[in-house]
Formats: structure tokens, sequence, C-alpha cells
């Protein structure tokens, strides 16, 4: 069983929907929990950093962290066609990053 | 301002050659990571540096591969005798310091044929 499990999809939405996104993991010791976008053939780009449980909004991103279920999401409001990317769960294990294998998110214009 | 960058952005090579990867990270960032992204085993840690020193080279799949960082700055990744299965992307991130997060470079994509 992997540390960190994400649904790579892909999940294909109509633009202007809200898009939920979530990772499970099976690691306690997890402190820091975060989100990349990444297009193809770029590198991630960081866009939520959360450390405890709760929400962290942002634009129209919000990051959830439930520590008790070990359970994140990220969602996005008013999807656009632009945010079509792979997204990334990350959380932080001593002072490397843990991934999931990324959701693979399409917005159809 | 600048982020981080790495070269060459794509690097062919045969089998048995050694390659040496580069990464700038953000100015002032203290901590700097590689990771490998290849399509069965997805995004993997290689190997974290605080300065020049590398605390957690965990992550490095073999002794063919090495690296260092100086002058707190710029990193270089070798692979030495390269094999087909290194065919991977290589990225390299920084962060100001260690458990914070991490900025991403646009990675070195490697083909080994």
């Amino acid at each position: 069983q992997k540390e960190v499990e994400q649904d790579p999809g892909p999940l294909s939405v109509p633009e202007g929907a809200i898009v939920s996104l979530n990772c499970t993991y099976s690691n306690s010791a997890f402190q820091y929990f975060m989100w990349y976008r990444q297009y193809s053939r770029k590198g991630p780009e960081l866009l939520m950093y959360t450390y405890s449980s709760g929400n962290k909004e942002d634009g129209r991103f919000t990051a959830q962290v439930d520590k008790s279920s070990k359970y994140i999401s990220l969602f996005i409001r008013d999807s656009q066609p632009s945010d079509s990317a792979t997204y990334l769960c990350a959380m932080m294990s001593g002072n490397k990053l843990v991934f999931g294998a990324g959701t693979i998110l399409r917005v159809k214009s | 301002g600048a982020g981080v960058s790495q070269s060459p952005s794509n690097k062919v090579t045969e089998k048995g050659k050694d390659v040496e990867l580069r990464c700038d990270p953000i100015s002032g960032h203290t901590a700097l990571y590689w990771y490998r992204q290849s399509l069965g085993q997805g995004l993997e840690f290689l190997i974290y540096f605080q300065g020049n020193s590398a605390p957690d080279k965990s992550g490095l799949p073999s002794d063919r591969f090495s690296a260092e960082r100086t002058g707190g700055s710029v990193s270089t990744l070798t692979i030495q005798r390269t094999q087909q299965e290194d065919s991977a992307v290589y990225l390299c991130a920084s962060s100001l310091k260690a458990a914070q997060g991490q900025f991403f470079g646009p990675g070195t994509r490697l083909t080994v044929l």
C-alpha cells in the first residue's frame, strides 16, 4: 500500500463547475500538506501549503485537511479550461515530500 | 523574481555514458532537493541539501547517482554509466528553509538510448 493514495482520474468537468480533488494517507507523522499543479512538460507549481487541520482559502482554491481521517482535499471553484492540468498532493516526511500519483483534470469549455 | 532553473532542458544519451544535470535554486533558498518523475513511479525523492551538506541521500537509487552543491547555491546531479531505466524527468526544487513549501524548476528530461 502506498503512503499516499490519489485517484489518477481523468476527471472531466464543464467550465464553471466546482472541482473536488482528494488524497488519503497512512502515515500519521505527516505534518505539512501541499497541493501542486503540473501542466504538461512543466515542473510542478505550488498552489497551497497547509499545516493544521481545517480549511485554507486562496482565491478560487480551498485546501482542506482532516488529520483524524488522514484525508486532504482541494476544491476549485468556478473552474476554467486553464485549470486543466495534473494536480498532485504532497506531504512532508522529514525533509522530503511524498507525492500522490496525481489526478488529471480536464475542464471543458 | 527568478525561479528555479535547470539545464539542460532535454538530454539524450547513450547507455553507459555519464551525464550531469544542473540546478540553480531561487536566490537565498538554503534547502535544495532533487526528485525524479517517471510514468510508472510518479514523483520520487532523491536527495536533500541544506546549504552544501546532504543530510538525506536516502532516495538515490544506486551508487551510480551522486550530487553536490557548492556555495550554498548551484547543484549538480551526476549519473554515471547511465541505464535505460534512468530515463525520466529530473526535477530540482528549493525552499527558503526545510519544512516549507518547495518550489520546482522545469526539469531535465533525460532519455537513455
